[in-house]
C-alpha cells in the first residue's frame, strides 16, 4: 500500500526566509515522488520529481526536495521565499502495480511581506 | 504539445441534471486518471482508464458515476442525476505508457444549484 502524510497543514513564512514543506511516504515498492503547487483556482503544476536517480532533486522555482529512503521523507525546501510562491503543495507518491498517484491533503502555504 | 485539455472549465447544473465532464491527454498519452478535490480538502483518486478500458475505479462512487475513455476522441467523466455533493472541481491528468509522471489539466470546476 502507498500512501502520503505531509505533516503540516499551514505553513506561513516571511518573505525572504526559508520554506521547509514536510512529506513522509509509505510504500511498498520503489517509490516515484513528486510535489505539485496549486494556485487559487488554477490546475496542478509539477515542481519536481524524484524517480530513483539523484536523491536530491531540484525543480522550478527554485524549489528542491531531498529524497530520504531511511526517513521515508521528501520534504520540500526553498532558500528564500517569495510572495509569488504562496499557494497549496501537494506531495504525491506513485509506484507498484495500482499504478496511481497517491496525493497527501495538502500544504497551505502563506508568504507575510 | 499542448497540455491535458479540460473542457469547460466550469460547470453550472441544477440536482437532477447530468454533467459531463471532458478530458483531452497530451499527444501520446494512453493512460488518464480523474480526481476529485473538495473545497479545503486534497485530491481524491476516482479512476484509472487506458485507452477502451477502466483499469481501476476504486475511487469512483458506485452510483451515478461513470468514466469512459474511447479508443477516439476525448475521456468522459458522467454524473447522472448530480446532487449538491458533487460540487467540486475535477482534474484529469494523463501520463505516458511508461508512468513516471502525471500532467494535470486545468480542471472543470462543477457546481450544482
Amino acid at each position: 500500500a502507498q500512501s502520503v502524510t505531509q505533516l503540516d497543514s499551514h505553513v506561513s513564512v516571511s518573505e525572504g526566509t526559508p520554506v521547509l514543506l514536510r512529506c513522509n511516504y509509505s510504500s511498498s515498492y520503489s517509490p516515484s515522488l513528486f510535489w505539485y503547487v496549486q494556485h487559487p483556482n488554477k490546475g496542478l503544476q509539477l515542481l519536481l520529481k524524484y524517480t530513483s536517480a539523484a536523491t536530491l532533486v531540484k525543480g522550478i522555482n527554485g524549489f528542491e526536495a531531498e529524497f530520504k529512503k531511511s526517513e521515508t521523507s521528501f520534504h520540500l525546501t526553498k532558500p528564500s521565499a517569495h510572495m509569488s510562491d504562496a499557494a497549496e503543495y501537494f506531495c504525491v507518491v506513485s509506484g507498484g502495480t495500482g499504478n496511481q498517484f497517491y496525493f497527501g491533503t495538502g500544504t497551505s502555504l502563506t508568504v507575510i511581506p | 504539445n499542448a497540455g491535458v485539455m479540460q473542457n469547460p472549465r466550469h460547470l453550472v447544473r441544477r440536482r437532477g441534471q447530468e454533467a459531463r465532464l471532458r478530458c483531452s491527454p497530451m499527444k501520446g498519452h494512453s493512460h488518464v486518471y480523474w480526481y476529485r478535490q473538495l473545497p479545503e480538502e486534497g485530491l481524491k483518486f476516482m479512476v484509472y482508464l487506458q485507452k477502451e478500458n477502466i483499469i481501476d475505479e476504486s475511487g469512483m462512487p458506485k452510483e451515478r458515476f461513470s468514466a469512459e475513455f474511447p479508443k477516439e476522441g476525448p475521456s468522459i467523466l458522467r454524473i447522472q442525476q448530480v446532487v449538491r455533493g458533487d460540487s467540486a472541481a475535477y482534474f484529469c491528468a494523463s501520463s505516458p505508457r511508461t508512468v513516471n509522471e502525471a500532467f494535470f489539466g486545468q480542471g472543470t470546476r462543477l457546481t450544482v444549484v
